[in-house]
């Protein structure tokens, strides 16, 4: 079945550093790709997504390719804030007996000290 | 435009109670979802509806837990009896149309349900 792996947290950076987190996926079909982030005492709310091959998404200065070559959706940011913190989730949608199926990964903790 | 809502916010329970959570999604979202989200972990779904129908609860404890979507509106997520191991954050989410993968899931706060 599909399966969505991250990088393990928590990741602790200073404020305006570079931000990786790596996401790589295995799917039967052609899915979408998304990234979710999840502040403190909030929901999860999308933050990113790319549909096809070699797409990118961008948001808040955030960005993600799909890396359709890698099964990868890595997650990059070039100089974070303090308000960045938070736990961020890489998923994957794909068709399940004729319905949209979502999968996530774990997640990763992201701590930006000032 | 609300968002998703969900009541209660947080649960007490001793385990073998039982409890329900609510959940109102985005008005005119066919699908909804409940997710159960352990600590450290992602959320792992419970049950997905398409407008009232159920069209994947393969990870439903079904002994325990049992979810209805009256009229393709709100939900209700029940456990009778719960177990410790129940303990975790419950999420609702919603999405539009029917049966495009790239769909974007909306989600509410959650319910944080402690089991002692």
């Amino acid at each position: 079945g599909d399966s969505v792996t991250q990088m393990e947290g928590p990741v602790t950076l200073s404020e305006e550093a570079f931000l990786t987190i790596n996401c790589t996926y295995t799917a039967t079909g052609y899915p979408s790709l998304f990234w979710y982030v999840q502040y403190p005492g909030e929901g999860l709310q999308l933050l990113l997504k790319a549909t096809k091959a070699d797409d990118k998404g961008s948001n808040k200065g955030f960005e993600a390719t799909y890396r359709k070559e890698t099964t990868s959706f890595h997650l990059e940011k070039g100089s974070v804030q303090v308000s960045d913190s938070a736990v961020y989730f890489c998923a994957l949608s794909d068709y399940s007996g004729g319905y949209q199926k979502v999968t996530f990964g774990t997640g990763t903790k992201l701590q930006v000290i000032p | 435009e609300a968002g998703v809502a969900q009541s209660p916010r947080y649960k007490i329970i001793e385990k073998r109670q039982s409890v329900a959570f609510w959940c109102n999604p985005i008005s005119g979202h066919a699908t909804l979802y409940w997710y159960q989200q352990i600590l450290g972990q992602g959320p792992k779904l419970l049950i997905q509806f398409q407008n009232n129908g159920v069209v994947d609860d393969s990870q439903l404890p079904k002994d325990r837990f049992s979810a209805e979507r009256l009229k393709g509106v709100d939900s209700t997520l029940k456990i009778q009896p719960a177990k410790l191991e129940d303990s975790a954050v419950y999420l609702c989410a919603s999405s539009t149309r029917k049966g495009l993968v790239s769909n974007e899931q909306f989600f509410g706060p959650g319910t944080r349900l402690t089991v002692l």
